[in-house]
């Protein structure tokens, strides 16, 4: 079974700070890790996606997030958060025959103050 | 990527009826899924919907209560059977392009339902 904890249902931030939203796993097989954004009334949109290749992935807006093996950790960040960040994040983990089900963590709400 | 629809956007339905929530996907696509997000809480897969074949429901959810249909690959259904106010959610449709591990799942903008 795989499963998915994101620590902190709520973050908040100052416009320009850093960001970092924690995610760890666990996974008996090697896990494919995702991290989605969904903004207030719409769907999830893909951020970025570690699928065992280079360990530190790359994302879209400006998103990272770094594969952490023997920390079981998929945390993202930003080095400058934007107002346009505000929306809710949520990592999630595949693998083995599990491959194509997601399982999300909780989800994390980041809010940034101007 | 793909572009998805959903429809309808929304809905606010009686409990003890059914709604049929439809996703079409701008492209052929091999996986298709269904997903529940409760009030303030993540998404919780329902079930994979096979093309041409009964859909592969996660544990929990039954095809009594969710039946799925899907006739082709850009096609499906979900209906939400006999609902009760634990039915007010949103669900949302996802695709995979193919079903390589790697692949990216998109979703869909999702369906939100209120039962009264």
């Amino acid at each position: 079974a795989q499963s998915v904890t994101q620590l902190g249902s709520h973050v908040s931030v100052s416009e320009g700070a850093l960001v970092l939203l924690r995610c760890n796993y666990s996974s008996s097989v090697p896990p494919y890790l995702f991290w989605y954004v969904q903004y207030p009334n719409q769907g999830l949109q893909l951020l970025l996606k570690y699928t065992s290749a280079a360990t530190l992935v790359k994302g879209i807006n400006g998103f990272e997030a770094e594969f952490k093996k023997s920390e079981t950790s998929f945390h993202l960040t930003k080095p400058s958060a934007h107002m346009s960040d505000a929306a809710e994040y949520f990592c999630a983990v595949t693998g083995g025959t599990s491959y194509g089900k997601l399982t999300f963590g909780q989800g994390t709400i980041l809010t940034v103050h101007p | 990527s793909a572009v998805i629809s959903q429809k309808p956007s929304r809905d606010i339905c009686q409990r003890g009826t059914s709604l049929t929530i439809q996703c079409q996907v701008d492209s052929q696509v091999t996986m298709m899924f269904w997903y529940r997000q409760q009030p303030g809480q993540s998404l919780t897969l329902i079930a994979t919907a096979n093309q041409g074949s009964e859909a592969t429901y996660e544990s929990g959810f039954v095809i009594d209560k969710f039946p799925i249909s899907r006739p082709n690959l850009t096609f499906s259904t979900l209906t939400v059977s006999n609902m009760s106010p634990e039915d007010s959610s949103i669900y949302l449709c996802s695709v995979e392009r193919d079903s390589s591990i790697t692949d990216t799942q998109y979703f869909g903008p999702g369906t939100r339902l209120t039962v009264l």
